[in-house]
């Protein structure tokens, strides 16, 4: 059964500062990963989707990498703002020819302090 | 283009009773994915549709739970005799369900509280 988690479980940085937000799973046999942003009592926003097939995926400050051998992500943000709070959630998609289930991790709860 | 949407937005109810909650996706979506999320968790997979079918239901926790979407489009979840475990937001989630770069996209949640 596949296991995702993500460390820290919460993390408060100011702002300016870069940080990194990492996911680890069990099960190396991956279609894809996400990774995800939610604000308080709200739905997910998808930030970016990584095929296994790719090392990273860059969209503005965010740049996210994906090791499928170790079982790893991050999720690296530079120069962080305090419209960056939210939680942060990655997800991995098992190997399938057609849509399937993602599988979640706890996410990272992330304040930027201005 | 509209995004997923997904009524109501918040809805209370008494244990014992039944809810129904609805979703509506991004037109042209084939696929669409119901999940349920606990207060400080990540979202938890309860059933998926390709078309008009469940392809996967493993994630339904009980048969107290149902789900149908009758013309591949909208969906709607069904839990009877509600308990105050059932508690949580359900997300509904759509994509075209094909290809390795396939993106699911989420609606903004039911907050379901059962007194």
């Amino acid at each position: 059964k596949q296991e995702v988690t993500q460390i820290p479980a919460a993390l408060s940085v100011p702002e300016g500062e870069n940080l990194v937000l990492n996911c680890s799973f069990t099960d190396s046999a991956i279609y894809n990963l996400q990774w995800f942003r939610q604000d308080p009592g709200k739905g997910l926003t998808s930030l970016l989707l990584i095929q296994s097939s790719q090392r990273e995926q860059t969209s503005g400050r965010l740049n996210a990498s994906l090791d499928k051998s170790s079982g790893r992500s991050t999720l690296y943000i530079a120069a962080s703002q305090p419209g960056d709070s939210a939680t942060y959630l990655c997800a991995v998609r098992r190997v399938e020819t057609s849509g399937s289930r993602l599988t979640f991790g706890e996410g990272t709860q992330l304040t930027v302090n201005p | 283009g509209a995004g997923v949407s997904q009524t109501p937005s918040n809805k209370v109810t008494e244990k014992g009773k039944y809810v129904e909650l609805r979703c509506d996706p991004i037109s042209g979506h084939t696929a669409l994915y119901w999940y349920r999320q606990s207060l400080g968790q990540g979202p938890e997979f309860l059933i998926y549709f390709q078309g008009t079918g469940a392809a996967d239901d493993s994630g339904l926790p009980n048969d107290r739970f149902f789900a149908v979407r009758p013309e591949g489009s909208v969906s709607t979840l069904k839990i009877q005799r509600t308990e105050r475990g059932d508690s949580a937001m359900y997300l509904c989630a759509s994509s075209y369900g094909q290809g390795s770069t396939d993106t699911q996209y989420f609606g903004p949640g039911t907050r379901l509280t059962v007194l």
